[in-house]
């Protein structure tokens, strides 16, 4: 595809229920990053991944949450257990390498809801 | 701890006016400043700052950089109601990784 895609756009969940969402980087981008808007608020970094490897995991909030990036394209974020302090607008950005210089080109969201 | 500070917060305006969006930061590790737009959901690219005093544009959009004074300044002239969006500013701040760190933006209303 031309951009990046992520899929659903919107996640409604039940607190403790365990959520995927994906993301869909544009094609021969090495560079994948995953990002949490919350209303009103910037985006926060959670991981980013170079390759099949994530190469920074440090803005996950705790180890309710994880993601894979098992073929070094498509991404899932995985979030156990959700809580509502979980809703918010997940973001995910591809680059064509991840050194300085290249842009991060964002996609859509997934729009989570916690009830 | 890394520190992004954008103001205004919000912004109205009519067609026409020249406005100014203003990010200050202290982010350890520095490289580069980038700005995006972000209209409904997806933050879009405007610009990326490396070097101080060497303004960008594009169109109607400049900014600049003050590596010194830790600050960058976005501005947008002979506004239009398409430029309504939050602006957003983002330090590149990690040595090893590519993280953004973002402000809490400008909502910039433009109103015919």
């Amino acid at each position: 595809g031309a951009g990046v895609s992520q899929t659903p756009s919107n996640k409604v969940t039940e607190k403790g229920k365990y959520v995927e969402l994906r993301c869909d980087p544009i094609s021969g981008h090495t560079a994948l990053y995953w990002y949490r808007q919350s209303l009103g608020q910037g985006p926060e970094f959670l991981i980013y991944f170079q390759g099949t490897g994530a190469a920074d995991d440090s803005g996950l909030p705790n180890d309710r949450f994880f993601a894979v990036r098992p073929e070094g394209s498509v991404s899932t974020l995985k979030i156990q257990r959700t809580e509502r302090g979980d809703s918010a607008v997940y973001l995910c950005a591809s680059s064509p390498t991840g050194r300085v210089g290249n842009e991060q080109f964002f996609g859509p969201g997934t729009r989570l809801t916690v009830l | 701890e890394d520190k992004v500070v954008q103001s205004p917060l919000s912004l109205v305006v009519h067609e026409g006016d020249t406005v100014t969006l203003n990010c200050s930061y202290e982010v350890t590790n520095f490289r580069s400043l980038l700005w995006y737009k972000q209209e409904k959901k997806a933050p879009t690219f405007l610009f990326m700052l490396t070097s101080s005093g060497i303004e960008k544009k594009s169109g109607r959009l400049s900014s600049i950089l003050d590596k010194k004074e830790l600050f960058s300044i976005l501005n947008i002239t002979a506004t239009q109601t398409g430029d309504s969006a939050v602006y957003l500013c983002a330090p590149l701040g990690s040595y090893n990784t590519d993280k953004l760190i973002f402000g809490t933006g400008t909502r910039l209303q433009v109103f015919p």
